[in-house]
């Protein structure tokens, strides 16, 4: 089993849609949680980190369930710009993280 | 500020042949890392170096050696190129942000071994 396990999708959906993508981590000792959004051909850069009470950055709100060990990202009012993969990211100690393998969108107008 | 670079950005090599990825990092951050990635799926961790003059391996450090020149510089070193280290190597260093800890990774060497 994997550290950090992903839908790898694709998940096809229309401009304006709702969209959740959800990440489950094996390591119960995990201490840090994150979402990087990674274009074609590019590096990844983060989008969000995650937090215990959960939060929300625009269009984008992640949660975080400790108890059932998973990650979640729902992007709201999807635009085509959103198209990309998205990486789950899990850190445990010193400075040392997993990725999940990802997530790809693709938005279509 | 440049961020995080790398170079080379394309490299060919033949089966056995050795060669350096260099990776330098402008933020002043203590902790930097190498990683692979191959089609389709996510980065895996080769070697990371925690500050200054320490390294540590990761997940699949086999065929690879690194080196903290400095606290700007991480290189990555193949010393025999086999065809499975055909791949795509990010570079990228640990600091924070307006949103937390956070990776900056460089735009990433596209490696082929024939």
């Amino acid at each position: 089993r994997k550290e950090v396990e992903q839908d790898p999708g694709p998940f096809n959906v229309p401009e304006g849609a709702t969209v959740a993508f959800n990440c489950t981590y094996s390591n119960s000792a995990s201490q840090s949680f994150f979402w990087y959004r990674q274009d074609c051909r590019k590096e990844p850069k983060l989008l969000m980190s995650v937090y215990s009470s959960g939060n929300e950055d625009g269009r984008f709100t992640a949660q975080l369930n400790r108890a059932s060990q998973y990650i979640s990202l729902l992007i709201r009012d999807s635009k085509l710009s959103d198209s990309a993969t998205y990486l789950c990211v899990v850190g445990a100690n010193a400075g040392k993280s997993t990725f999940g393998d990802g997530t790809t969108l693709t938005v279509k107008p | 500020n440049a961020g995080v670079t790398q170079t080379p950005k394309f490299q060919v090599l033949k089966t056995g042949q050795s060669m350096t990825l260099q990776c330098a990092q402008d933020m002043n951050h203590n902790s930097m890392y190498w990683y692979r990635q191959d089609p389709g799926m996510g980065l895996r961790l080769i070697y990371y170096s925690a500050s200054e003059g320490t390294t540590d391996k990761g997940e699949v450090p086999n065929g690879y050696n690194v080196s903290r020149l400095n606290k700007r510089e991480f290189s990555l070193r193949l010393e025999s190129a086999a065809p499975s280290q055909t791949s795509v190597y990010f570079c990228a260093s640990r600091g924070t942000s307006g949103r937390g800890d956070t990776q900056y990774f460089g735009p990433g060497t596209r490696l082929t071994v024939l």
